[in-house]
């Protein structure tokens, strides 16, 4: 079962904006609304920051924001923060159960 | 205030039995969703199985399929992870997390188990 594919990285300085791509198939991504992301800072547990393509759960931050298009979801995150410097991961419903993103990995310059 | 607390960090041989859990509260255990998520060392996350308490509903991703099992004690809010013989590859962080039924977004995490499976 072959993971979403995800760029490895991606970094951007402090107040640029960064997209992270993720890209699936017609029968996960490009099926169904499902698709979430989740951040992930070294040590700690994921944190989903996006959900339903373009939801944000209460007390996320405006600054990130998702979308989709085809078979491929994007996460953009604004004014690029220190803070959100971390690992991010989409995940989409492929029938049951799920299925993450490869990964990447957000520097900020 | 839904919480989900995990068990302690294990140390086993290759060939062992485990079984880890996952205590959850402030939520009605059957409503809603358990998942295992695996994150071996320096990689990304994995999905094993979900589990649905109110019905045992179960869906193992192919990988994981024959390799753990799931199950729940409802009375005590609690769901495990088995593995009837353990193997070096099983070591990894393993995340429990739930979500309401109806819900496709994963809203709670415990805090992982680490498994170091070394001879």
């Amino acid at each position: 079962q072959s993971a979403l594919t995800q760029p490895a990285s991606v970094s951007g300085s402090p107040g640029q904006s960064i997209t992270i791509s993720c890209t699936g198939t017609s029968s996960d991504v490009g099926r169904y609304n499902y698709v979430s992301w989740y951040q992930q800072h070294p040590g700690k547990a994921p944190k989903v920051i996006i959900y339903d393509v373009n939801n944000r759960p209460s007390g996320v931050s405006d600054r990130f924001s998702g979308s989709k298009s085809g078979n491929t979801a994007s996460l953009t995150i604004s004014g690029l923060q220190a803070e959100d410097e971390a690992d991010y991961y989409c995940n989409s419903l492929r029938g049951r159960p799920y299925v993450f993103g490869t990964g990447t990995k957000v520097t900020v310059l | 205030e839904v919480q989900v607390v995990q068990s302690g960090a294990e140390v086993k041989n290759p060939g062992e039995s485990l079984r880890i859990s996952c205590q959850t509260s402030g939520y009605t255990f059957s409503s809603y969703w358990i998942g295992w998520v695996r994150q071996m060392p320096g990689k990304g996350l994995e999905w094993m199985v979900i589990f649905y308490p109110y019905n045992f509903e179960t869906f193992y991703s192919p990988s994981f399929e024959g390799q753990v099992t799931i199950s729940a004690d409802r009375s005590i809010s609690t769901a495990y992870l088995q593995w009837s013989s353990l193997k070096a590859s099983d070591t990894a962080m393993y995340y429990c997390t739930t979500t309401r039924d109806g819900n496709f977004r994963w809203d709670y995490w415990g805090q992982g188990t680490l498994v170091t499976v070394s001879p």
